[in-house]
């Protein structure tokens, strides 16, 4: 079945230093991927998606990068925050799906 | 803001009784998803409403069931409640199913607890 794995539940970094947060996915024909940032006791907030037809988008401060050789996903946040600090998922979903998979999460702590 | 509100934000149920959740989804979409989200994990696909009839499933039980209705609100519901019920219910509104392109944007959650 698919599943969606983080390597680093956690990860800390300095304010203004650039943040990078991967993700491995196993479902080949995931064909749109989505990263969330949760903050404590919120739901889920869009941050960026990507389409299986690109291998880079870039947002405001963010750029995602998928490799699809490997099946790795990352998100690169620029000049990091400390607004930053929360629960980063990424999620994979199917061209007609119904339904995205979410991994475990990795907690970003900005230290100020 | 994501336009899609949820009520209510949180709620205490005992064992085996029953709870509704309501959704608002953003306005113009019409697919309603619902999700569960347990302490420290990711959320996790409940089921999905489009035009008002159930439009995938997760694996979730028979009491978890849901309604949509024409203004696209939803409601989950959750019957015989169970100590591992206990969880965010998050909902999720898009245009046409979401995916591929469709941005699928979520509320603030419904906090249940069940003692």
């Amino acid at each position: 079945g698919e599943s969606v794995g983080l390597h680093l539940p956690t990860l800390s970094v300095q304010e203004g230093d650039n943040s990078i947060i991967n993700c491995a996915y196993s479902n080949s024909a995931s064909d749109y991927f989505i990263w969330y940032k949760q903050e404590s006791g919120k739901g889920p907030q869009f941050i960026i998606d990507i389409r299986s037809n690109m291998d880079k988008r870039q947002g405001q401060r963010v750029t995602v990068l998928l490799n699809k050789t490997v099946k790795h996903l990352s998100l690169q946040i620029a000049a990091t925050q400390p607004g930053d600090s929360a629960v980063y998922f990424c999620a994979e979903g199917g061209t007609g799906a119904n339904n995205l998979f979410f991994g475990t999460g990795t907690r970003l702590t900005v230290i100020p | 803001e994501t336009g899609v509100t949820q009520s209510p934000t949180h709620l205490i149920k005992t064992r085996g009784q029953q709870v509704t959740l309501r959704c608002s989804s953003q306005s113009g979409h019409n697919t309603v998803s619902w999700y569960q989200q347990a302490l420290g994990q990711g959320p996790q696909f409940i089921f999905q409403y489009y035009r008002e009839e159930e439009n995938g499933r997760g694996n979730f039980p028979p009491r978890f069931s849901g309604l949509q209705f024409p203004n696209y609100s939803s409601e989950l519901n959750v019957n015989a409640l169970e100590l591992d019920d206990s969880a965010l219910y998050l909902c999720a509104s898009s245009l046409a199913g979401g995916g591929s392109g469709n941005t699928i944007y979520f509320g603030e959650g419904s906090w249940l607890t069940v003692v």
